[in-house]
């Protein structure tokens, strides 16, 4: 059964680099079906996309957090990380990791879901 | 960016009650292909302190394992989702999703409740 496993600090100073790592188990994420990804969530408000990496390297970022992200990947193990520098109260959120499933047929690829998640990471940016 | 919105935000109904939820994308998210139409519009279920957990994907497939009174329809710019007899698990935020484009985007979140 896969598992996706959030973690990293879970307080960061303002204009910080938030680090945040998922190890993946039960699974490889050297996947040709599947991107991995990041959403997070402040607190009681909605669900966000951050970005998605494939484990080539090959990255799709929100363009309101482009300037300042970076997702990486280690396929040796089985992990991949997120970076967000110069963070910012309106950072302060709860960070999940999920696995997002892709289609490609007849030439025409389409993004399915993320269908599994880690259980998130709540980071809070204060001094 | 592919704009999401949720009707209503705050449902509030009984056990065995039907309900449906409504999502509105901002733009067509449907593809027409050779072998048919496809929309990459997912809905989630999302309980307190736990991970959004997958429903239903390509607008109206039921994810493995979800129970079928659980179901989702449409096309184009409009999806709902229809839980056929309400039952107390299902009390929880609804969420749907676009995947048809970048940036993906989620819809604001109906939150159901017990009335």
């Amino acid at each position: 059964q896969l598992q996706l496993q959030e973690s990293g600090p879970g307080l960061v100073k303002p204009s910080e680099t938030l680090s945040l790592t998922c190890t993946v188990s039960g699974g490889s994420i050297n996947s040709i079906s599947y991107y991995w990804g990041w959403i997070r969530q402040p607190p009681g408000k909605g669900l966000e996309w951050i970005g998605n990496i494939y484990f080539s390297g090959s990255t799709y970022y929100n363009p309101s957090l482009k300037s300042r992200l970076t997702i990486s990947v280690d396929t040796s193990r089985n992990q991949f990380s997120l970076n967000l520098s110069s963070v910012t109260a309106a950072d302060t959120a709860l960070y999940y990791c999920a696995r997002l499933s892709e289609d490609c047929s007849g030439g025409f690829c389409q993004l399915n879901y993320f269908d599994s998640w880690g259980q998130g990471t709540l980071v809070t940016v204060s001094s | 960016d592919i704009q999401l919105t949720q009707s209503p935000s705050f449902l509030s109904a009984s056990v065995g009650d039907r309900v449906t939820i409504t999502c509105r994308a901002s733009q067509g998210i449907s593809n027409y292909l050779a072998w048919g139409i496809t929309s990459s519009l997912a809905w989630y279920q999302q309980k307190p302190g736990k991970a959004p957990k997958l429903l239903i994907y390509g607008t109206s497939t039921l994810q493995s394992g979800v129970p079928s009174r659980f179901s989702g329809s449409g096309s184009g710019t409009d999806f709902t989702l229809t839980i056929s007899s309400l039952q107390p698990e299902d009390f929880a935020t609804y969420y749907c999703q676009q995947l048809s484009d970048y940036p993906l985007t989620f819809g604001p979140g109906t939150k159901v409740d017990i009335k």
